[in-house]
């Protein structure tokens, strides 16, 4: 069975600019959850997805969002970049919301925001 | 405020030896704990989880959950230097995966 991909791997923007970045789920599981990580702050969770509807979200702007299709994948997209949103942004999929359900993590996307 | 607490380290153990890896949560609601170990510029890989009270094994991984002090370990035994990673202890309640920052394992030959 694939894995979680995304897409793309990585990415250089400019402050001001948006950007777009996607996740595959593993086949089967419908909940995706995006991260970001930084050195500084680790993984922090900014939100999470389960039938195309938003069903958790972490203390982020509203400059960040997101979206899951009918197909389970999703899109995370950050407006009016800032250097401080350079960081690794995971995703990770799971067969359903919360509990006991493991969380498997995609290779993940480096954003560089100059 | 949900926090999942681990010493940054690095924690240096000799090849063959015991690591032990400990982490604390604040949340009485969360329901299981998940041990990832990350790579340098590699995302978190899933090592095991565990919900019940005591010890769970996989191979030469033991996890230990002890919700009345709100303490969860990871031993690793046999370490060898391809253990040399990050581990992250995270909690998940109802919703949402809290992380820790982790802890840094070196294992020297």
């Amino acid at each position: 069975k694939a894995g979680v991909t995304q897409t793309p791997r990585y990415l250089i923007k400019t402050r001001g600019q948006q950007v777009t970045l996607s996740c595959s789920p593993i086949s089967g599981h419908r909940s995706v959850s995006w991260y970001q990580q930084t050195p500084g702050q680790g993984l922090q969770f900014l939100f999470e997805y389960f039938s195309e509807t938003q069903r958790n979200k972490g203390n982020f702007p509203g400059r960040f969002s997101g979206r899951q299709f009918s197909n389970s994948r999703s899109e995370m997209n950050v407006s009016t970049l800032e250097l401080g949103d350079s960081a690794l942004y995971l995703c990770a999929s799971s067969p359903t919301m919360g509990g006991y359900n493991e969380q498997f993590f995609g290779p993940g996307t480096r954003l560089t925001v100059l | 405020q949900k926090e999942v607490e681990q010493n940054s380290g690095p924690l240096s153990v000799p090849e063959g030896a015991i690591a032990s890896l400990n982490c604390t949560y604040s949340d009485r609601g969360s329901q299981s704990f998940f041990w990832y170990r990350q790579y340098s510029g590699k995302s978190p890989e899933l090592i095991m989880f565990i919900y019940s009270n005591g010890d769970k094994e996989d191979g030469r991984f033991t996890a230990q959950l002890n919700k009345a002090s709100q303490y969860v370990s990871l031993l690793i035994r046999d370490s060898q230097p391809s253990d040399s990673a990050t581990y992250l202890c995270a909690g998940r309640g109802y919703s949402t995966l809290t992380f820790g920052k982790g802890t840094m394992l070196l294992v020297s030959p």
